[in-house]
């Protein structure tokens, strides 16, 4: 019974696709968030969620935008991909805005942009 | 400067061995402290959260030193299990975490 679930695990895509990555968590968390972890393997937070409102919206692209239908779901749709778009996301959620208890992560969704 | 820094590593030990590394973060209003190990091609998951009078969980042991703004992670009589990345994580503000890059550990039979 997966906590946070994200889908599709790969994804290779053409360069200026559009492409959708899915979120949905059954845990009862209020938050939810979108990193990117790249070759270098540093997590950098993009989005965050607490109960669908935006709280966090990093220096991204507005090529990505994140929806969030309910609490329990965050999606990130992204448009017109380029190369250096290629990375790991990672879906998470934490109990709380304040994460003291730590975040549960996605296994992940590995874009490949060719 | 990176809001958190860590040495790569590697550091390779044989079983049984203690092996020790550091984090160093560059706010000093930080609140919370983690480390989170990550498996290759796998997610992070928490490891253990820092406390400010240093804790312990089975073999592994945190310390948190705000006058240097550091973390510290210990780990005694290391398994082949505990072969992984450790990533430090830090909150500079209540809702946000920040990653370090990682130090890699492997342990060798």
């Amino acid at each position: 019974d997966t906590a946070v679930s994200q889908t599709p695990k790969y994804l290779v895509t053409q360069m200026g696709n559009d492409k959708s990555i899915k979120c949905e968590q059954n845990l009862g968390h209020d938050t939810m968030y979108w990193y990117k972890q790249d070759s270098k393997k540093f997590l950098k937070i993009m989005f965050s969620y607490n109960n669908k409102e935006l709280i966090i919206n990093e220096t991204v692209p507005n090529r990505f935008s994140p929806k969030s239908p309910d609490k329990a779901h965050l999606n990130l749709h992204i448009n017109s991909l380029e190369l250096g778009d290629s990375a790991v996301y990672f879906c998470a959620s934490s109990q709380d805005r304040q994460g003291w208890n730590g975040y549960t992560f996605g296994s992940g969704t590995r874009l490949t942009v060719v | 400067r990176k809001e958190v820094e860590q040495d790569p590593g590697p550091f390779n030990v044989p079983e049984g061995a203690t092996v020790a590394f550091n984090c160093t973060y560059s706010n000093s209003a930080s609140q919370s402290f983690f480390w989170y190990r990550q498996d290759c091609r796998k997610e992070p998951k928490l490891l253990m959260s820092v406390y400010s009078s240093g804790n312990e969980d089975g073999r592994f042991t945190a310390q948190l030193n705000r006058a240097s703004q550091y973390i510290s992670l210990l780990i005694r009589d290391s398994k082949l299990s505990d072969s992984a990345t450790y990533l430090c994580v830090v909150s500079p503000r209540a809702d946000k975490l920040s990653f370090g890059a990682g130090t890699t550990v492997t342990v060798r039979a």
